[in-house]
């Protein structure tokens, strides 16, 4: 079964820095994998996705995330914090073929003025 | 659209009381979910289905029903209500491979 782990349930940047929020999967096909972003007291929003086309992917508010197949991962990075970025973030991975969707438990970036 | 509506926000229950959970989508999308999201422990899987009048258990089904007749609704029934199952429930729809549309979530504390 397919499972995911995110490394740090907080994370805490200056504003400027690099964003870098760690997530692992294990599937037993290759996957299709996904990052949320999740606001106080609201839903979750896709910020991209990874359905075997490019290893490099690019999301919406300057996020990207690779795809390293040899180290099971998809960590997502943002060259430059901005403040607004505060958030929780979800790793989630999907095998695709019944579309059951696994998210990780979750890190917390904290933005440092 | 509307994309995916989750009825109630919120929700105060009686242990032992019973409530449904609605949830529905207008994008047509096979896959549709239920989760749980507890403090630390993420967003878990209750239930799922991946078309009218299939369903099957996700990580935490326990104390939950759930049925798909149409494919637009989904509801999540809470059978006897218990103080464990305090939490955020998020419903969520998709077609195979493509990205989840998720509800705004419900509420629900159980006293």
């Amino acid at each position: 079964a397919q499972s995911v782990t995110q490394l740090g349930s907080h994370v805490s940047v200056s504003e400027g820095a690099l964003v870098l929020l760690r997530c692992n999967y294990s599937s037993s096909v290759p996957p299709y994998l996904f990052w949320y972003v999740q606001y106080p007291n609201q839903g979750l929003q896709l910020l991209l996705k990874y359905t075997s086309a490019a290893t490099l992917v690019k999301g919406i508010n300057g996020f990207e995330a690779e795809f390293k197949k040899s180290e099971t991962s998809f960590h997502l990075t943002k060259p430059s914090a901005h403040m607004s970025d505060a958030a929780e973030y979800f790793c989630a991975v999907s095998e695709g073929r019944d579309d059951k969707i696994i998210f990780g438990k979750g890190t917390r970036l904290h933005i440092l003025p | 659209n509307a994309g995916v509506t989750q009825t109630p926000k919120f929700q105060v229950l009686k242990t032992g009381q019973s409530m449904t959970l609605q949830c529905a989508q207008d994008m047509n999308h096979e896959y549709m979910s239920w989760y749980r999201q507890d403090p630390g422990m993420g967003l878990r899987l209750i239930h799922y289905s991946v078309g009218a009048g299939i369903t099957d258990q996700g990580e935490v089904p326990n104390g939950y029903n759930v049925s798909r007749s149409t494919t637009e609704d989904f509801p999540l029934r809470l059978l006897s209500a218990a103080p464990s199952q305090t939490s955020v429930y998020f419903c969520a729809s998709s077609n195979p491979g493509s990205r989840a549309f998720f509800g705004q979530g419900t509420r629900l504390t159980v006293v």
